[in-house]
């Protein structure tokens, strides 16, 4: 199993560009997050989805919109980069029934 | 707003020694609890959980919880050099399906 992936690992945007951060598990959760963490200010949590086909958002969702686009995939989609959103984004999921989660390797993203 | 604190650091122990690191947390209706640990330039790994009061041992590390003082502890026993990382405690709602994490306790093991 590889787990939780997230591709791509490392990306360079200018202010106002688009893209989708990818995150894919084979580990059969049902409940999957995207976080983003700052130097100072921890793991703060964007979107989360329950189960295919819901999201919810999280602490932080603005400027942000997510896709559960089956049970193995969640991605997420930055429509208008911005400078604050430089930040590294961690994907996670979690089995049915229990609360811990699995991370992702993560994507460190430069808006400049 | 329901928060998980924890003291940033650095706590620096002796190579063999024991680490003490805390979490206190706001939310009385959280049910479980979670230490993960966190080397620089990597993602959170998963080391214990712990969902009852009490004592919890994995190897070295030990997991303890109280409740009642809304008080989260993880001891790393004969503390290796390796064990230097950020570590992590959360707390996870009454519905169990998002976590709350503090900013992390950076552990320096010095040989």
């Amino acid at each position: 199993n590889a787990g939780v992936t997230q591709t791509p690992k490392f990306q360079v945007l200018k202010t106002g560009q688009s893209m989708t951060l990818q995150c894919a598990q084979d580990m059969n959760h049902n409940s999957m997050y995207w976080y983003r963490q700052d130097p100072g200010m921890g793991l703060r949590l964007i979107y989360y989805s329950a189960s295919e086909g819901t999201t919810d958002k999280g602490e932080v969702p603005n400027g942000y919109n997510v896709s559960r686009l089956n049970k193995r995939e969640f991605s997420l989609r930055l429509e208008s980069a911005a400078p604050s959103q430089t930040s590294v984004y961690f994907c996670a999921s979690t089995p049915g029934g229990r609360h811990e989660q699995y991370f992702g390797p993560g994507t460190r993203l430069t808006v400049t | 707003q329901k928060e998980v604190e924890q003291n940033s650091g650095p706590l620096s122990v002796p190579e063999g020694a024991i680490a003490s690191l805390n979490c206190t947390y706001s939310d009385r209706g959280s049910q479980s609890f979670f230490w993960y640990r966190q080397y620089s330039g990597k993602s959170p790994e998963l080391i214990m959980s712990i969902y009852s009061n009490g004592d919890k041992e994995d190897g070295r590390f030990t997991a303890q919880l109280n409740k009642a003082s809304q008080y989260v502890s993880l001891l790393i026993r004969d503390s290796q050099p390796s064990d230097s990382a950020t570590y992590l405690c959360a707390g996870g709602n009454n519905a169990g399906n998002m976590l709350t994490f503090g900013g992390g306790t950076r552990l320096m093991v010095k040989p």
